[in-house]
């Protein structure tokens, strides 16, 4: 079965300072990967996508970058934090574009 | 600009009522996700609807797809407090098949 592992769960980390999520997938190969970040009760905010090695398409211009080193890894960076960079961050992958399948989420502080 | 709106933004109701949310777009989608999502979680899928005019049901919770493939409907007959969450609807369009954008919510109380 698939598997999809985000870390960390929580972070706190000061403005101006570099950001590294993570998120791997276990159990299926060539998945769509996505990045979206969350305002609290709100939706989703699609910030990546990636079909492929390499390819990272971007949705919102920002000071947030993503790589996808490997099929099943997908990174989301950050040069400098700034405080409006804070919520809850989710991974999901996905077939062909349709369902997705959702990591536990990051929830960011900057501070 | 949400490609997808959904209404209402929040609903508190007392167990027992029926109640039905909206998801809209002026776009055409090649299938519509519902979803619904605990606190401090991430989302959790519960149905794919996919053809025009689909109706598919998950015990008190009937969902519906739009002939025009543009809207979506969840209904819940009977609510009960383990109801209570944020639900989204989720979809992709022709022009875009891998991007998955998502509605902005609703968020749904259940009073005992």
């Amino acid at each position: 079965s698939q598997t999809i592992h985000q870390w960390p769960a929580t972070l706190v980390q000061p403005v101006g300072s570099p950001l590294s999520l993570e998120c791997t997938v276990e159990g299926t190969s060539n998945p769509n990967l996505y990045w979206y970040r969350q305002a609290a009760g709100r939706g989703l905010q699609l910030l990546f996508y990636s079909v492929g090695i390499g390819q990272i398409s971007s949705e919102v211009p920002q000071n947030l970058s993503a790589s996808r080193p490997q099929d099943r890894q997908f990174i989301l960076s950050s040069k400098k934090l700034l405080l409006s960079d804070s919520g809850f961050y989710l991974c999901a992958w996905s077939v062909l574009g349709s369902e997705a399948f959702f990591g536990q989420g990051t929830r960011l502080t900057v501070v | 600009t949400q490609l997808l709106e959904q209404s209402p933004q929040f609903l508190s109701i007392q167990e027992g009522e029926n109640l039905t949310v909206y998801c809209n777009s002026s776009s055409v989608f090649s299938s519509l996700q519902w979803y619904r999502q605990e606190p401090g979680e991430g989302p959790v899928l519960l149905v794919t609807v996919v053809t025009g005019g689909e109706v598919k049901k998950l015990k008190r919770l009937t969902f519906q797809f739009g002939d025009a493939r543009k809207d979506s409907s969840l209904h819940i007959t009977a609510a009960q407090p383990g109801d209570t969450g944020l639900y989204l609807c989720a979809g992709s369009r022709y022009s875009s098949a891998s991007k998955i954008i998502f509605g902005s919510g609703t968020r749904l109380s259940i009073r005992p």
